[in-house]
């Protein structure tokens, strides 16, 4: 069955603690995989855009890169402003979009 | 460019009624999903409508449904409420064409439905 999993569901980090968190996917035919960030109460925000093992994206402190079986989302030196839920999201078949449940990131000052 | 715009924001209403939700996509958008959000569910695929057909389908039942219009607007109606039908409802846009697939979110409709 089609899946995607992200870990770990949630996730405290001291304001400066580099981390990362993980989607694993198991569908086949992948035309794409997707970070949002979102914060309560609001639609998710899109992040990036990976279509290939191998690819990465950067933007200020994080960075996204994927595998074939997964893909890592890096906070580097985090910040309070940062805390939210990471969503991915996967691209398979004919424009079919899976979401999986999402980390919850909360960073201390 | 204006972001995906939903109305309304809120909404109450109680079981048995229905309900109808606007979404207006970001210009040029070609394609429109819409997601039910709760917190023990996370975000369930609803349907999606491309060019006023609707293209994929989730495993809703079919008191959910929606529509487009030439303008790439987009409805959705429930009908006949239930109190599991209260969460965020959430419209996406997508350009839809090759290497932009990702889809832009507008910021929701609370419903509660008492």
């Amino acid at each position: 069955e089609d899946q995607v999993t992200q870990s770990p569901e949630a996730l405290r980090l001291q304001e400066g603690e580099s981390s990362s968190l993980n989607c694993s996917y198991t569908v086949s035919g992948l035309r794409g995989l997707f970070w949002y960030r979102q914060d309560p109460g609001k639609g998710p925000e899109f992040l990036f855009t990976l279509y290939s093992a191998g690819e990465e994206k950067e933007k200020e402190r994080l960075k996204a890169t994927l595998t074939k079986k997964e893909s890592f989302l890096h906070i580097t030196a985090p910040k309070p402003e940062d805390s939210a839920t990471y969503l991915c999201a996967v691209l398979y078949n004919f424009n079919k979009f899976y979401f999986g449940s999402g980390t919850k990131l909360n960073v201390k000052p | 460019k204006a972001g995906v715009t939903q109305t309304p924001r809120y909404l109450i209403k109680t079981r048995g009624q229905q309900v109808t939700l606007s979404c207006s996509p970001i210009s040029g958008h070609r394609s429109v999903s819409w997601y039910q959000q709760t917190p023990g569910q996370g975000l369930q695929f609803l349907f999606e409508y491309f060019s006023e057909t609707q293209r994929n389908k989730g495993n809703f039942p079919g008191r959910f449904s929606g529509r487009q219009f030439s303008n790439s607007r987009s409805e959705m109606n429930v009908s006949t409420l239930e109190l599991g039908d209260s969460a965020l409802y959430l419209c996406a846009s997508t350009w839809d064409s090759p290497r932009s697939y990702e889809q832009y979110f507008g910021p929701g409709t609370r419903l509660t439905v008492t």
